[in-house]
């Protein structure tokens, strides 16, 4: 079975620095694992994925994750934050063969102004 | 492109009510999915279809089903509802092929009385 955990609650950073949310991860076989991002009353936003190929992927609003196999880690990164950013972030990793997801608890971005 | 299309977006039930939840997938998106979003518990898979086909189901109980019309459109029923079954419903598309991101509607909010 695989699993995704994030373990922190939330991370707080101010306008302008970077940020990276953690995420790590446990299948058998490659992973396919993702970036989403979730607004007040919203559903889920695609960021990014990763399938295979570069470590460090890039996807929407300047966000990127690196990709560590050895670390079974894939964590969110920005090089600098906007308070607009702030939002609930969920990793996900996808079943082989059953295509389900499996998300992380997830982890509440606040960027201070 | 329009998105991911859920209604309704708010329900309230009472207990052992049943209710029907529809889903408009992307065009070109022949995969839907539902997951449920409870407080406390995240983020779980229930079920996928894929070309009329229910291809896989998450760990829920029987009275949770649905369907995937030919136009690629799903519905989600949930039978006999309980307390616990008070939650965010989020429909996802992709188009075929195991690393198409799903993509998200904003959900329908069933709250049980």
């Amino acid at each position: 079975a695989q699993s995704v955990a994030q373990p922190e609650d939330q991370v707080n950073v101010a306008e302008g620095n970077p940020l990276t949310v953690k995420c790590t991860y446990s299948v058998s076989g490659n992973p396919y694992l993702f970036w989403y991002v979730q607004y007040p009353n919203r559903g889920l936003q695609f960021l990014l994925k990763y399938i295979t190929g570069d470590n460090l992927v890039k996807g929407s609003y300047g966000f990127e994750a690196e990709f560590n196999k050895s670390q079974t880690s894939f964590h969110l990164k920005k090089p600098s934050a906007l308070v607009s950013d702030s939002a609930l972030y969920f990793c996900a990793v996808r079943d082989t063969g059953r295509r389900a997801l499996t998300f992380g608890s997830g982890t509440r971005l606040q960027v201070q102004p | 492109e329009a998105g991911v299309t859920q209604s309704p977006t708010h329900l309230i039930k009472t207990r052992g009510q049943q209710v029907t939840l529809r889903c408009s997938p992307i065009s070109g998106h022949t995969s839907v999915y539902w997951y449920q979003q409870a407080l406390g518990l995240g983020l779980q898979f229930l079920l996928w279809y894929d070309e009329g086909e229910e291809r896989n189901r998450g760990n829920f109980p029987p009275r949770f089903s649905g369907r995937q019309f030919p136009n690629y459109s799903s519905e989600l029923n949930v039978n006999a509802l309980e307390l616990e079954d008070s939650a965010l419903y989020l429909c996802a598309s992709s188009r075929q092929g195991g690393a198409q991101p799903q993509h998200f509607g904003d959900g329908t909010r069933l709250s049980i009385l």
